[in-house]
């Protein structure tokens, strides 16, 4: 069946970077872009940005903006996210998701979420 | 970017309708989404393209849509529809911005 499988929970000190893995199957990769959105403790979805696996292509948002990279490795069809220059602000749950290109369908498919542990 | 405004709480007796707004200037030339999100849970999509319904997705869930407003219905609420729901969507550039989030409780 179609799926998204997270990289396990990561605990990492401010100032480091974390780089977390999206593992897809069950369809083709390369038709999907991948999105990453995280929820911080207690509160809502913060969308992160996008990455075309056909082209490479990313969009990310303003917020995260030089500090964020989204790749993908179409061989092994996972996608990552690193993370660079982590603040306790950004201990969360990150999540990948997809959306068909061009569709409007929407974020149809989730991974299960990996925590990131932002601690001195 | 742009953002989408939903109230914090919404509760509802079994068996009554809730609904759950979300206002955004972007919403009347953009398609919308809802998700609904269990506790510790990833979020589930319910409606996309404003209306439309993915398969699996029970009948009760619906939306409608109203200028710089949408809204999310869920008639004849059971207990198990207890959890938050976020709208969301997206500019012209593919920036996506997810609304403020609604919890959702039956009393």
């Amino acid at each position: 069946q179609v799926q998204l499988v997270q990289s396990g929970a990561e605990v990492k000190k401010p100032g480091a970077s974390v780089k977390l893995s999206c593992k897809a199957s069950g369809y083709t990769f390369s038709d999907y872009y991948i999105n990453w959105v995280r929820q911080t403790p207690g509160q809502g979805l913060e969308w992160m940005g996008w990455i075309n696996p056909n082209r490479g292509s990313t969009k990310y948002a303003q917020h995260f903006q030089g500090r964020v990279t989204m790749t993908t490795d179409a061989s092994i069809r996972t996608a990552y996210m690193e993370l660079s220059r982590l603040t306790f602000d950004d201990t969360a749950v990150y999540f990948c998701t997809r959306d068909f290109s061009g569709s409007y369908n929407g974020f149809d498919v989730w991974g299960q979420g990996t925590t990131v542990s932002v601690s001195s | 970017s742009f953002e989408l405004t939903q109230p914090p709480s919404v509760s509802v007796s079994p068996g009554q309708t809730a609904r759950i707004t979300c206002s955004g200037d972007v919403l009347p030339n953009q398609y919308a989404y809802w998700y609904q999100q269990r506790p510790g849970r990833a979020p589930i999509l319910l409606i996309y393209r404003d209306t439309e319904r993915p398969s699996g997705i029970p009948e009760r869930f619906s939306a409608s849509t109203s200028g710089t407003t949408i809204t999310l219905t869920i008639s004849g609420v059971q207990a198990d529809d207890e959890a938050d729901y976020y709208c969301q969507s997206a500019d012209s550039s593919g920036t996506a911005v997810f609304g403020t989030g609604t919890t959702v409780t039956v009393l």
